[in-house]
């Protein structure tokens, strides 16, 4: 697998507070990607980032932003945390527009 | 919006039975991918469709990729214990921006009993 880490792994927050998920690479991939995993509901993409300050949004992005201003680090940032978005958030790279490598995965809870 | 629907969204089948989930789009697509995701774990890419009619195998597995481009299939043969997890069909849309955006099936999830 592919140098992907995320943090923190596990998360339990309250409605209303910012909360920063980071995904970190070390494989220089051009391409990152946030995707959230709900049951029912496969993975749906929230943002990703084709470059360095170059991202856009997904088909589930309303309440999310991110940053990314060195290649190797992607952030999610949830503004102010609601229950809907208690969910498992996944970090995705690529090389090019292919194979998409998965980082371990964060739980977030949202109480 | 641009769709991938994946059925069955579960199966459960005795250990040696054969395996098949379906995949099929809205729309047509540049190229299919699949990846596995077992408990508790992440999803892990098994392979790509590009060609219309194209047909891969990986051992027991075999991939296909429809005539139109906008269906796709898994089929496991003979199936083990150590295929349990869930299947994700994911499609990336021909588009211009070449993002690599995928759009993901909701999965099926194979539970094989021994």
């Amino acid at each position: 697998d592919a140098g992907i880490t995320q943090s923190p792994r596990h998360k339990v927050t309250e409605t209303g507070t910012p909360v920063t998920l980071r995904c970190h690479q070390t494989e220089n991939h051009r391409y990152m990607y946030w995707y959230r995993q709900d049951p029912g509901h496969g993975l749906r993409l929230i943002h990703y980032s084709y470059g360095v300050k170059d991202t856009d949004k997904g088909e589930v992005s309303d309440g999310y932003s991110v940053s990314r201003s060195k290649t190797e680090d992607f952030l999610l940032t949830l503004e102010s945390a609601t229950s809907s978005q208690t969910s498992v958030y996944f970090c995705a790279t690529s090389v090019l527009t292919d194979t998409q490598y998965f980082g371990p995965g964060t739980r977030l809870t949202v109480l | 919006g641009q769709q991938v629907m994946q059925i069955p969204q579960y199966q459960h089948v005795q250990e040696g039975e054969d395996f098949t989930t379906y995949c099929n789009s809205s729309t047509t697509l540049s190229n299919i991918q699949w990846y596995k995701q077992r408990p508790g774990g992440h999803p892990v890419f098994l392979i790509q469709l590009v060609k219309s009619g194209e047909v891969k195998k990986q051992k027991r597995l075999t991939f296909q990729f429809g005539e139109a481009k906008k269906n796709s299939s898994l089929h496991i043969t003979a199936t083990q214990t150590t295929d349990v997890g869930t299947y994700f069909c994911a499609g990336e849309v021909v588009d211009s921006s070449n993002t690599g955006k995928l759009i993901f099936g909701q999965g099926t999830t194979l539970q094989v009993k021994p």
